[in-house]
Order: C-alpha cells, then sequence, then structure tokens
C-alpha cells in the first residue's frame, strides 16, 4: 500500500524557516518523480514544487521561487521542502503527492495527508 | 506561464442531472490535463488524466474530453456522493497550474 506521510509543519514567525519532510513508503521511490501542492485555508490547490526520480529536473512556482527549495533523499524514500523567507501568505496545508511516472511531467495517484503550516507573529 | 481557468465556479445540480465542468488553458497544452475530485476535509483524488483516460476506481458515471486549450469533465448522472470541488490541472511542463476549482453541490 502507498503511503506518503508529511511531517514538519508549524506556527513559523514571518521570515524564519521550516523544513517539510515526506516519508513514502509501499513503492520504489526513486522510479517516481514526486511533488509538493499546498492548499491556503478555504482555498483551491496550488503547485509548489515538483522533482524527477533522480533530481536532474526541479521546478517552482513563481509564488516560491528563490525562497523554497525541493531535494530527495532516495536511499531514505524521502522527500524534502526547505522553506525559507516564510511570509503570511505561505500559511497552507501541504501535500507531498507521488507522480505517475519518474518524470516532473505528470499526474499525481496518489496524495500524502499533509502537514499544516502557519506563518503568523 | 500557461493559466487554467475553470467554469463555473460553484454549480448546483439535482440527483441524476447530467453535470459538465470546463477547463481553459491560455496555450495550448495536447492532452496533458487531469481532474482531481476534492470532498470537503479530505486529500485530494485523481479522476482523469491525459484528458480522458478514466483512473481506475472510478466510476463509469465520470468521463473527459478535449485538447488543446478546451477541455471538459462531465459527470453523467449525478449522485449525492459527488458533492465535492473538482479541480483540472496541466502536466506538461512548468508550472503544473490547477485551475481555480468548481465547488459542485446538490440542489
Amino acid at each position: 500500500e502507498v503511503q506518503l506521510v508529511e511531517s514538519g509543519g508549524g506556527l513559523v514567525q514571518p521570515g524564519r524557516s521550516l523544513r517539510l519532510s515526506c516519508a513514502a513508503s509501499g513503492f520504489t521511490f526513486d522510479d517516481y518523480a514526486m511533488h509538493w501542492v499546498r492548499q491556503a485555508p478555504g482555498k483551491g490547490l496550488e503547485w509548489v514544487s515538483g522533482i524527477s526520480w533522480n533530481s536532474g529536473s526541479i521546478g517552482y512556482a513563481d509564488s516560491v521561487k528563490g525562497r523554497f527549495t525541493i531535494s530527495r533523499d532516495n536511499a531514505k524514500n524521502s522527500l524534502y521542502l526547505q522553506m525559507n523567507s516564510l511570509r503570511a501568505e505561505d500559511t497552507a496545508l501541504y501535500y507531498c503527492a507521488k507522480a505517475y511516472t519518474h518524470l516532473s511531467s505528470s499526474w499525481y495517484n496518489y496524495w500524502g495527508q499533509g502537514t499544516l503550516v502557519t506563518v503568523s507573529s | 506561464d500557461i493559466q487554467m481557468t475553470q467554469s463555473p465556479s460553484s454549480l448546483s445540480a439535482s440527483v441524476g442531472d447530467r453535470v459538465t465542468i470546463t477547463c481553459r488553458a491560455s496555450q495550448g497544452i495536447s492532452n496533458y490535463l487531469a481532474w482531481y475530485q476534492q470532498k470537503p476535509g479530505k486529500v485530494p483524488k485523481l479522476l482523469i488524466y491525459a484528458a480522458s483516460t478514466l483512473q481506475s476506481g472510478v466510476p463509469s458515471r465520470f468521463s473527459g474530453s478535449g485538447s488543446g486549450t478546451d477541455f471538459t469533465l462531465t459527470i453523467s448522472s449525478l449522485q449525492p456522493e459527488d458533492v465535492a470541488t473538482y479541480y483540472c490541472q496541466k502536466y506538461n511542463s512548468a508550472p503544473l497550474t490547477f485551475g481555480q476549482g468548481t465547488r459542485l453541490e446538490i440542489k
């Protein structure tokens, strides 16, 4: 059974940093691209970032470019999102999503339950 | 960047109705389009990929069509459990933009 378990969310002050993790199991992690998608309270889905199977292809939304860094450790079956210079508008539920293929340009067939990030003073 | 625009933003229909949701891309994306369903308080669920391919386990009353810039998600006979927000997403290249969502309610 595919499982994606996000962690690392919490309350953080504007301008500070946070690192999210996504622990994957139930599939061969290094065969698939992975993504982060967020959803602000009461709002729609927003793609944040994606990374291909071998980290060779990485993309970011304009809203987070230069502040967020996606990475993965295939040996640990884990996906990460380093979030720096956080802003109030980054407050959201952050989902980890598994792509259907090894390429970052793919739909998602599995999602985690999400981890909540709240940016507030 | 390519923008994805869904219409309508919200929709109320009766059980048994045929429901159609539209998604328009600001530039052509071939058939690199997926549809997701998100029920209140739940994680999004994949319904359709490659514009018209039904994900395994999804009821056959759901269907997708379109290519290029104009896409539709159709529910042939609306059921109470279909109350949800529906999102389209382009995935041909980054950014993998979502539409703003269509909230579907039962009349």
